[in-house]
C-alpha cells in the first residue's frame, strides 16, 4: 500500500518467544499508526506516533507489547513472550488518511 | 467512546442489482473512510469523506456521509462479481491522535 512497507510479511513463532515487526513509511511522515486485526474481527488501534514520540499508546493490550520509532522513519513493534491470542495481522499506516501497509501475519503456535 | 457499526455484516448480491450498506457511529466525527479488503489482504482505500453531505463516486460505488445522523451509506449499482470482498468503514476519532475506529466490515458476495 501507498508508501508503507512492512516486514516480515509472515511470521510463525513459538509461544513464549519474542517477535519484532517492522514498519517503514518510506517517504517519511510525521504520523504513524499500528493496528491489528484478529481473525474475523475488525481492526483495533494499538499505538500512534507523532515523530518519535508516542502520545497515544492506549490500544496496546498488555505490557508485553511495546513500540519505538526513529524520527519520522521506521517503527518497530515488539511483542514479548508471545501468546496464542497475539496471532493476528499487524498493520501500520502513515498519516490520517490511513494508507495501509500489506501487514505482517503473525501466527503463534 | 466511539463505536462503529456496519450492517448488514453479510450481503449476498445478484449480478446486475443495486444494494446499499450502512455504517453508523456513536459520537461526533466528520471524517469517515471506506475500504475494500480482499481475503488475506490489507485494506485498500475506496473513499475518504471529510464533511457533512460529502458524496463520492467511483465506478459502481457511491458513498455519502450524513454527520448529523452519524451515518454513511455505500451504494452499489449493478453488482458485478469483482465487487466480492469485505467493505470496511472507519471513523476518525478527531482530536488527539485522530486514530480510526473500525466497523467489523460487510462481507459482499456477488452471485451470477
Amino acid at each position: 500500500g501507498a508508501g508503507v512497507s512492512q516486514s516480515p510479511s509472515n511470521k510463525v513463532t513459538e509461544k513464549g518467544k519474542d517477535v519484532e515487526l517492522r514498519c517503514d513509511p518510506i517517504s517519511g511522515h510525521t504520523a504513524l499508526y499500528w493496528y491489528r486485526q484478529r481473525l474475523g474481527q475488525g481492526l483495533e488501534f494499538l499505538i500512534y506516533f507523532q515523530g518519535n514520540s508516542a502520545p497515544d499508546k492506549s490500544g496496546l493490550p498488555s505490557d508485553r507489547f511495546s513500540a519505538e520509532r526513529t524520527g519520522e522513519s521506521v517503527s518497530t513493534l515488539t511483542i514479548q513472550r508471545t501468546q496464542q491470542e497475539d496471532s493476528a495481522v499487524y498493520l501500520c499506516t502513515r498519516d490520517t488518511e490511513a494508507f495501509f501497509g500489506q501487514g505482517t501475519r503473525l501466527t503463534v503456535v | 467512546e466511539l463505536k462503529v457499526e456496519q450492517n448488514p455484516l453479510f450481503l449476498s448480491m445478484q449480478e446486475g442489482k443495486n444494494y446499499t450498506i450502512y455504517c453508523n457511529y456513536s459520537t461526533t466525527s466528520d471524517r469517515l473512510y471506506w475500504y475494500r479488503q480482499d481475503p488475506g489482504k490489507s485494506l485498500e482505500s475506496l473513499f475518504v469523506l471529510l464533511s457533512n453531505g460529502a458524496v463520492k463516486q467511483e465506478g459502481r460505488l457511491m458513498a455519502s456521509l450524513d454527520t448529523k445522523a452519524r451515518l454513511s451509506t455505500l451504494h452499489i449499482t449493478a453488482a458485478v462479481h469483482d465487487l466480492s470482498a469485505t467493505s470496511v468503514c472507519a471513523v476518525d476519532t478527531q482530536g488527539g491522535s485522530e486514530k480510526l475506529v473500525f466497523g467489523k466490515g460487510t462481507k459482499l458476495t456477488v452471485n451470477p
